[in-house]
């Protein structure tokens, strides 16, 4: 079985601060799949990112950063220099079956509200 | 190129009534996979397509069915409505290439079912 844990319920910053959004997942296979998912208000799950069990690379995009680290089962999300525009609900998943597209394993979810 | 699209964004029913949701796919993309999301459980699996075909399956009651066309649209259908099924219905698409896992998954707004 596979399981996703998001600890952080809620987070609040201020404009132009750093955050970093938590994941833990747990999961026996050895070939499985991460992915970050952004929910706005309009409840539309937009696609951030997916690694695979082999690529520890961390990557980057503008403001956007992921760690990866199998040493602790973790994958978690930064946001640099928070915009009112990163408010929404992040998803961190798990998809850990061979040969399945889907059956993504979700967290609970970190709402973020970035204020003026 | 158009994304995911679900109808109806809304709907309202009353217990007992039986409720179809309809998604379309991403032009191209032939794997449909449909997620549950309510404040209590949060987002969860219910079933994926594939050539009309189903090929996985969450831990939902029967009640809760489905199927794709072969355009790759796809319905779900649920009958006997209880309250606890009022949730937000999520639609995902995404390519599949044999052989290939957890490929990146495309989401719909949703369609958002009020059982009263």
């Amino acid at each position: 079985a596979q399981k996703v844990t998001q600890a952080q319920t809620e987070i609040s910053v201020v404009e132009k601060e750093d955050v970093t959004l938590d994941c833990v997942y747990e999961t026996r296979d050895t070939t499985y799949y991460l992915f970050w998912y952004k929910q706005p208000p309009s409840g539309e799950l937009v696609f951030l990112i997916r690694r695979n069990s082999f690529d520890e690379q961390n990557e980057i995009s503008g403001r956007y950063s992921w760690n990866f680290q199998k040493s602790t089962s973790s994958f978690n999300f930064t946001i640099t220099a928070s915009q009112v525009v990163d408010s929404a609900v992040y998803f961190c998943a798990l998809s850990a079956e061979a040969g399945t597209a889907s059956k993504l394993t979700f967290g609970t979810g970190t709402r973020l509200q970035v204020t003026l | 190129k158009a994304g995911v699209t679900q109808t109806p964004r809304y709907l309202i029913k009353t217990r007992g009534q039986q409720v179809t949701l309809s998604c379309s796919p991403i032009s191209g993309h032939r794997s449909v996979s449909w997620y549950q999301q309510t404040p209590g459980q949060g987002l969860q699996f219910l079933f994926e397509y594939f050539s009309e075909t189903q090929r996985n399956k969450g831990n939902f009651p029967g009640r809760f069915s489905g199927r794709q066309f072969s355009n790759s649209r796809s319905e779900m259908n649920v009958s006997t409505l209880e309250l606890g099924d009022s949730a937000l219905y999520l639609c995902a698409s995404s390519l599949f290439t044999s052989g290939r896992a957890s490929n990146e998954q495309f989401f719909g707004p949703g369609t958002r079912l009020t059982v009263l």
